[in-house]
């Protein structure tokens, strides 16, 4: 079945680092979403991306879709203590009204 | 503000007792989701269904989950019985499929449950 593998697991940084996670499917996507959960918090959507090399931003976020619609990538500028969280890709299927998640990346944020 | 509301937010039961959660989504959404989220295993699909129909359930253990809608307003989770390898928490979500297309999905709270 597919798989949708996240990198890194886990990443901590500095207050005005950047960070970045990339997302791999072993197939190709119809469409990507992404997704962040606080510290014992549920999953809250950030944003859809459905074209082949698309890029959106919202605010210090950008996010893009690679051009073979297998991979994607959050990039967050200048992070802040709010951003800390765990930030998950889910990839889904043309025809199939499911998502495949990734594991997610755990990012932690020292002021 | 809508939101998916699930009940119970906690709860802790012996193994071999039986466990059901519920769920609520948000009014007007056609497609129901249940996943269970572990550190191990992350997120997974147990089942879903789609204007009360159930489409998919091939990632619950048979044996002892069920899954059940009764109406729009209502979506159910059993465990009976339950094992201690059952303990993680379950989130319901809800979305409006459209087309076929897996469209964005609003999480409830979850359940966090433990089995002793």
């Amino acid at each position: 079945g597919q798989q949708v593998m996240q990198i890194p697991q886990y990443q901590h940084v500095q207050e005005g680092e950047d960070f970045t996670t990339y997302c791999n499917s072993s197939t190709t996507l119809s469409n990507i979403q992404w997704y962040k959960q606080r510290p014992g918090g549920h999953p809250v959507f950030l944003i859809q991306l459905v074209k082949s090399g698309e890029v959106k931003k919202q605010k210090r976020l950008t996010f893009q879709f690679g051009e073979a619609k297998k991979n994607s990538s959050l990039h967050i500028t200048a992070t802040q203590t709010t951003d800390v969280g765990t930030y998950f890709c889910a990839g889904g299927n043309s025809g199939y009204s499911t998502l495949t998640f990734g594991k997610g990346t755990m990012l932690l944020v020292s002021p | 503000d809508a939101r998916v509301t699930q009940t119970p937010r906690d709860k802790v039961t012996e193994m071999g007792q039986e466990v059901t959660m519920r769920c609520q989504p948000i009014l007007g959404h056609n497609t129901v989701f249940w996943y269970r989220q572990t550190m191990k295993q992350g997120l997974e699909l147990l089942a879903y269904f789609r204007n009360r129909a159930p489409l998919d359930d091939s990632g619950m253990p048979k044996d002892r989950f069920s899954a059940e809608m009764p109406d729009a307003t209502l979506a159910t989770l059993k465990i009976q019985p339950s094992e201690p390898r059952d303990s993680a928490v379950y989130f319901c979500a809800s979305g409006l499929v459209l087309s076929g297309r897996a469209n964005e999905q609003f999480f409830g709270p979850g359940t966090r449950l433990t089995v002793l």
